[in-house]
This record gives structure tokens, sequence and C-alpha cells, in this order.
């Protein structure tokens, strides 16, 4: 089973600010490494998937980097409602995981 | 619009049986795979099941497996999750999904409660 761990658990940042969101696997998943952002009482909303592309909708400040066991997601500059759960997701072996998510929250 | 909408959940006791469903429109179903996630709750998401197109391969979780059984009905565009011998840890929110590559939808979940 492949474990993703998340770091930081929490990040405090301020509007405008830019953050850097790190996802580590227990072994290599290639690329197919994907991202969410979940905001309390909704669905998961796909961000990136594949590593680096972004979802349809998803705003350019939102990018994806990284390839075999480490990723990061990075907003370049935070808006008022980027602030929420992220969670990585490797599908690309089974089982599926996800990672156990960074709250990004306002300082 | 693509839709999946989830039912069935509710409050059931250690040891006892519940059958989700989830019903899709807006796309072709037949011609998707399907996932269960579920989130306990405060925590983060954990997936439970999967399904390929025309029902040939299923995966589970760990924690599930042995207990939960995933199937489909492409004629009703549902997807169902039969779950047995349940456990206090098994309460969550249980999604319904689709996820490849960028096709992703998610219903709105359904809560399911096991307690005494």
């Amino acid at each position: 089973e492949i474990v993703l761990t998340q770091s930081p658990a929490t990040l405090s940042l301020s509007p405008g600010e830019r953050a850097t969101l790190s996802c580590r696997a227990s072994q290599s998943v290639d690329n197919y490494l994907a991202w969410y952002q979940q905001k309390p009482g909704q669905a998961p909303r796909l961000l990136i998937y594949d590593a680096s592309n972004r979802a349809t909708g998803i705003p350019a400040r939102f990018s994806g980097s990284g390839s075999g066991t480490d990723f990061t997601l990075t907003i370049s500059s935070l808006e008022p409602e980027d602030f929420a759960v992220y969670y990585c997701q490797q599908r690309g072996y089974w089982p599926l995981s996800f990672g156990g998510g960074t709250k990004l929250e306002i300082k | 619009e693509v839709q999946l909408v989830e039912s069935g959940g509710g409050l059931v006791q250690p040891g006892g049986s519940l059958r989700l469903s989830c019903v899709a429109s807006g796309f072709t179903f037949r011609k998707y795979s399907m996932n269960w996630v579920r989130q306990a709750p405060g925590k983060g998401l954990e997936w439970v099941s999967y399904i390929s197109t025309r029902s040939s391969d299923t995966y589970y979780a760990d924690s599930v497996k042995g207990r939960f059984t995933i199937s489909r009905d492409d004629a009703k565009n549902s997807l169902f999750l039969q779950m047995s011998s349940l456990r206090a840890d098994d309460t969550a929110v249980y999604f319904c999904a689709s996820f490849f590559e960028s096709f992703d939808y998610w219903g709105q979940g359904t809560l399911v409660t096991v307690s005494s």
C-alpha cells in the first residue's frame, strides 16, 4: 500500500502570499498524482491531475509539480476563497490512497 | 450537467448491513469506472472501492475487504455499495465519484452512522 504524507498539516498565511504544499509518497507513483481542494460541507474539487495538469476551470495561480515520490502544489498568490483543506491522491496503484490533508488557514 | 446523487445512508447498529445507491446523470455512465470514497467526521478522505466498466474489475481498501461489495447497473445508471458487518469506524460520509485524468465528478455524499 502506498502511503502519502502531506506537509505541513496546517499552513497559516495571508491573502496575497504564496503557498507551497508538499506530498510525499512511500514509493513511486510515477506522475499519477492529483490534488483536491475541499471546503466544509462540500465534495472535493479537482485542481491538478497527472501531477501538473490543471483541471478545467482552475485558475492559473494553482500549479503542480513533481514526479516519482515528491510532489508540490503551489498557489502563487492566495485569494480569500483559497483557504480550505487540500488533499493529494495517487491514482496509479491499488489500493488508491489519499494523503492526510493540509489545512490552509488565514493568518 | 453531470450529477451523482447518493442515497441509502442512515443509522445502523454495529454488525448490521446497509446498501448505498448512487444515480448518475449527464454523462454516459456505462463508459466510466466508478468509486466509493468516505470521510469520517472531521477526518480526511479514504478511498473505499472501485468498479471498472462492464464490472470486469473490482478493488477494495483493506479496511472493507470481505465486508463491502461494489456493483453497478448500467441500465439504471446506478452504482451500489452493499455494506455488511458494519463497525463504528465505518461511520462516515460516503461519496460516489468518477475520476480519470480530468474527468472528475463527485456526489454530495450520504452519511452512514454505525452506533447502538
